[in-house]
């Protein structure tokens, strides 16, 4: 049982290259939630769905895009990077309903230069 | 929007202590969850307290939850050196209805336990 499991888990990008990190998780979670992390910045949650095929926006949207395709499976999508997008990005699933834990993955360090 | 926030930002002691990390919330919740987060590694869940709880046990864990002063705290006690770790508490945000299905996480406490 794998759990989360994050792709790829380093990236390094040049300003204005695109790129997808995949989120997969095993344990058919309802909700999927994609973070980023930032020194000083705490946890923020960039986008999350709550059901296949469906999205929403989170805190700090701007410059991603997500799908939800499959249950199992959260995309994360950077169609013009930015430096500003250099972080750590997590992500996390749910079991359905209003209360319950977050399962996150190891995270992936993506540097855009 | 960030609904809860850690004190102290970092905190270090040494092994066999007790630590407290406290964390304060804006609005009214239905739950509180602490999360540890490893140096490089992605968090894990410790410990969830409902609304209706004052106080929640797990191993060497103590969560109390105040409502009335939206506050909760982190009682590690006989700490280790694998503690060390950072510490979130997580809440829904502010104008989320109390559903914490799109939670929110404070900005952390860094506690190393010396050996």
């Amino acid at each position: 049982n794998a759990g989360v499991t994050q792709t790829p888990k380093f990236r390094v990008l040049k300003t204005g290259q695109s790129m997808t990190l995949l989120c997969a998780q095993d344990m058919n979670h309802e909700y999927m939630y994609w973070y980023r992390q930032d020194p000083g910045m705490g946890l923020r949650l960039i986008h999350y769905s709550v059901g296949e095929g469906t999205t929403a926006k989170g805190e700090v949207p701007d410059g991603y895009n997500v799908s939800r395709l499959k249950k199992q499976n959260f995309l994360l999508g950077l169609e013009s990077a930015a430096p500003s997008q250099t972080s750590v990005y997590f992500c996390a699933s749910k079991p359905g309903g209003p209360t319950g834990e977050l399962f996150f993955g190891e995270g992936s360090r993506l540097t855009v230069l | 929007s960030q609904q809860g926030e850690e004190d102290p930002q970092a905190l270090s002691i040494q092994e066999g202590e007790n630590a407290t990390m406290n964390c304060s919330y804006k609005t009214s919740i239905n739950n509180l969850q602490w999360y540890r987060q490893n140096s490089g590694r992605g968090l894990v869940h410790l410990i969830l307290i409902r609304s209706n709880e004052r106080e929640k046990h797990s191993g060497r864990l103590r969560v109390t939850l105040d409502t009335s002063k939206k506050s909760s705290s982190l009682l590690i006690t006989a700490s280790r050196a694998a503690d060390t770790a950072s510490y979130f508490c997580a809440t829904p945000p502010v104008g989320g209805g109390g559903s914490n299905y799109k939670l929110t996480f404070g900005k952390g406490t860094l506690l190393t336990v010396n050996p």
